[in-house]
């Protein structure tokens, strides 16, 4: 199993500029999570997914869209960059009957918005 | 809304214990979560308690809490230097489909 595979590593971007971050699993997890981490605040969750077909808001929506059209895929969208989304996102995911007791994290997208 | 709170920093030799606390304010949370991150890595799930236990001990690790109060710690035995890491607490909701986390606390092991 790859586990939960994030791309990319790294990006930089202009301010107004949209990109899609990628997120997957491979090992059959309902929930999928994205979150994004700045210095001091620990990791503030952006949307989840409780299965195919279904997402909702978490801490911090604004700015961001995501859909999940299959289990493994949860692709985060950022439809006009701003400074202010300069972070580290990761995406997490995890059995839903499980709670978050079996959570697994990727290795994190870094991105700059300049 | 909730709130998990933690000191910024802790700094301990090697080989003795180190204590993290957390307070958090949701009474209703079911589970709370220790967390351990790496520098450029993600986070990786230490363990967990269920909010009817008070502690819960997995090798080297101790968790205690305190439902009362509120206030949650981990505590490493015999710490290492590869023990040295950001660990955040968090607490999930009472739906369980959200978690919240603390801002971390940066774990510095002296040789």
């Amino acid at each position: 199993n790859a586990g939960v595979t994030q791309t990319p590593k790294f990006q930089v971007l202009k301010t107004g500029q949209s990109m899609t971050l990628q997120c997957a699993q491979d090992m059959n997890h309902e929930y999928m999570s994205w979150y994004r981490q700045d210095p001091g605040m620990g990791l503030r969750l952006i949307h989840y997914s409780v299965g195919a077909g279904i997402t909702d808001q978490g801490e911090v929506p604004n700015g961001y869209n995501v859909s999940r059209s299959t289990t493994e895929d949860f692709p985060l969208r950022l439809l006009s960059a701003a400074p202010s989304q300069t972070s580290v996102y990761f995406c997490a995911s995890s059995y839903r009957d499980q709670g978050f007791r079996e959570q697994f994290f990727g290795p994190g997208t870094r991105l700059t918005v300049l | 809304g909730e709130d998990v709170e933690q000191s910024l920093f802790l700094s301990v030799r090697e080989g003795d214990s180190s204590v993290i606390n957390c307070t958090y304010t949701d009474s209703s949370s079911t589970y709370l979560y220790w967390y351990k991150q790496e520098p450029g890595a993600g986070l990786q799930l230490l363990t967990y308690i269920f909010s009817n236990m008070d502690m819960k001990q997995d090798q080297r690790l101790t968790v205690l809490l305190n439902k009362k109060d509120k206030h949650l710690s981990l505590r490493i035995a015999d710490t290492q230097t590869g023990d040295s890491a950001i660990y955040f607490c968090a607490e999930s909701n009472n739906a369980g489909n959200m978690l919240t986390f603390g801002g971390g606390t940066r774990l510095m092991v002296k040789p």
